[in-house]
């Protein structure tokens, strides 16, 4: 079965620099992977969609990458800001038609200023 | 567009009641939905899959009796947790899919005393 991985639970930076959060799967290549925001006691909220076919996406500070060989997709933010504190998921397509996307347990990123 | 909304966002209710919570999709028709629930800085655990018309799909280890499931319509599906107790207190989120992405509602804090 399709495992997905999120390989920090946490990661720390200071404002202004860089995140870059990793999500990794181990069976079949999606036909596509989003990543998602989830605040303390809200539902997740959809950020980006990336496709098989397509290498990068951005939407403002967000970008993210999409790596068939590796396994791999990668989710920056840049120049964060203490509002970007959250925790972010991956998540993959099921391959069945009206079955639940698969998710990651997340990573919580926290922005110091 | 793709807005999920939830009612009611917090309940308190007695051991031995039940408590239904609704699920809207307010611009979309959504043939399916899913139900998660999500403990304090816990992964979300997907509990079934609601299906308009028909029977809903319980994921292993979820009792059927115990949440009540109903899709009466494209736009609505509701969750009643019956005889409720003080472990079945948590977070329970909706999403529903709209052209290959989840949205999510914004969440239920269920507390049982």
């Amino acid at each position: 079965s399709q495992k997905i991985e999120q390989n920090s639970e946490a990661l720390n930076i200071q404002e202004g620099k860089t995140a870059t959060l990793t999500c990794n799967y181990t069976n079949y290549s999606p036909a596509y992977l989003q990543w998602y925001r989830q605040d303390p006691g809200r539902g997740p909220v959809f950020l980006l969609l990336i496709r098989e076919n397509e290498k990068e996406k951005r939407k403002e500070r967000l970008k993210v990458t999409f790596d068939t060989t590796l396994k791999q997709s990668l989710f920056h933010i840049t120049a964060s800001q203490p509002a970007d504190s959250a925790t972010y998921l991956c998540a993959l397509d099921p391959r069945e038609a009206g079955t639940a996307l698969i998710f990651g347990k997340g990573t919580t990123l926290s922005v110091s200023s | 567009g793709a807005v999920v909304s939830q009612h009611p966002s917090r309940v308190i209710c007695k051991s031995g009641t039940s408590v239904k919570i609704e699920c809207r999709s307010l611009d979309f028709q959504a043939t399916t939905m899913f139900w998660y629930r999500q403990f304090p800085k816990k992964s979300l655990m997907l509990m079934a899959t609601s299906n308009e018309g028909s029977k809903a799909t319980y994921e292993q280890g979820v009792e059927k009796d115990k949440f009540l499931i109903n899709h009466a319509s494209l736009t609505l599906s509701t969750l009643t947790v019956t005889s409720a107790h003080p472990e079945d207190s948590s977070f329970y989120i909706c999403s529903a899919t709209y052209t290959d992405t989840q949205y999510f509602g914004p969440g239920t804090r269920l507390t049982v005393l």
